[in-house]
């Protein structure tokens, strides 16, 4: 049984740095066939892709939040973590993380959702 | 980057009715394009990926079509829990973008 759950701070001031961790069961992350995004949603509007990894070599990001994003992967954990520099109030919304699988170099969609973790930025 | 542009932003069906929901990608995909439902408050669920491959467990009444750049969402006879939020997503390159979705309302 494939489960993902997040976990981390509810409630961040601004400026500060969040730091989100994904648990994964079911599937092995060392399996370079399965890789983890990260996904946010801001209260009321569409799901916006942040980041992904399938090995510590293979990590890709959000063009526009590049320079604030770390995504690292613990396998002997089955941890995937999400670190983000800087917030802003424009960053509160539910952060999921997801599984998506490759055969070769094409990628299938998401097929296992965390349950999301709301985060609130306000001082 | 690929943008993803989905329409209708919203509609308003009755049970029974046969809806269709279209999404754009700014370049070709072939056919990286995949389809989810959000219920409120839920994750998103995965309905069909690489354009029109069911994923196990989804109503055959959900199907997909397209290539390249133009694909479609087809609810054949819509039901009262197909109500909910639907979105595309690319899968062709990185940086993976979602569109803006199509919310499907009681009418």
């Amino acid at each position: 049984q494939v489960t993902l759950k997040e976990s981390g701070p509810v409630l961040v001031k601004p400026t500060e740095t969040l730091t989100l961790t994904c648990t994964v069961s079911g599937f092995s992350l060392s399996n370079l066939r399965m890789g983890v995004s990260w996904i946010r949603q801001p209260p009321g509007k569409a799901l916006e892709w942040l980041a992904h990894i399938f090995s510590t070599d293979e990590k890709s990001y959000i063009t526009s939040l590049k320079s604030r994003l770390t995504i690292s992967e613990d396998t002997s954990n089955s941890q995937v973590v999400l670190s983000m520099t800087n917030l802003d109030p424009m960053d509160t919304g539910t952060y999921y993380c997801a599984r998506m699988q490759r055969v070769g170099a094409s990628w299938f969609g998401f097929d296992y959702w965390g349950q999301g973790i709301l985060v609130t930025v306000s001082s | 980057d690929i943008q993803m542009t989905q329409s209708p932003s919203s509609l308003s069906a009755s049970v029974g009715d046969r809806v269709t929901i279209t999404c754009r990608a700014s370049q070709s995909i072939i056919n990286y394009l995949n389809w989810y439902q959000q219920k409120p408050g839920k994750a998103p669920n995965l309905l069909i990926y690489t354009a029109s491959t069911l994923q196990t467990g989804v109503p055959s009444r959900f199907g997909g079509s397209g290539s390249g750049t133009d694909f479609t969402l087809t609810i054949s006879t819509l039901q009262p829990e197909d109500f909910a939020i639907y979105y595309c997503q690319q899968s062709y390159s990185t940086p993976l973008t979602f569109g803006g979705g199509t919310k499907v309302e009681i009418k």
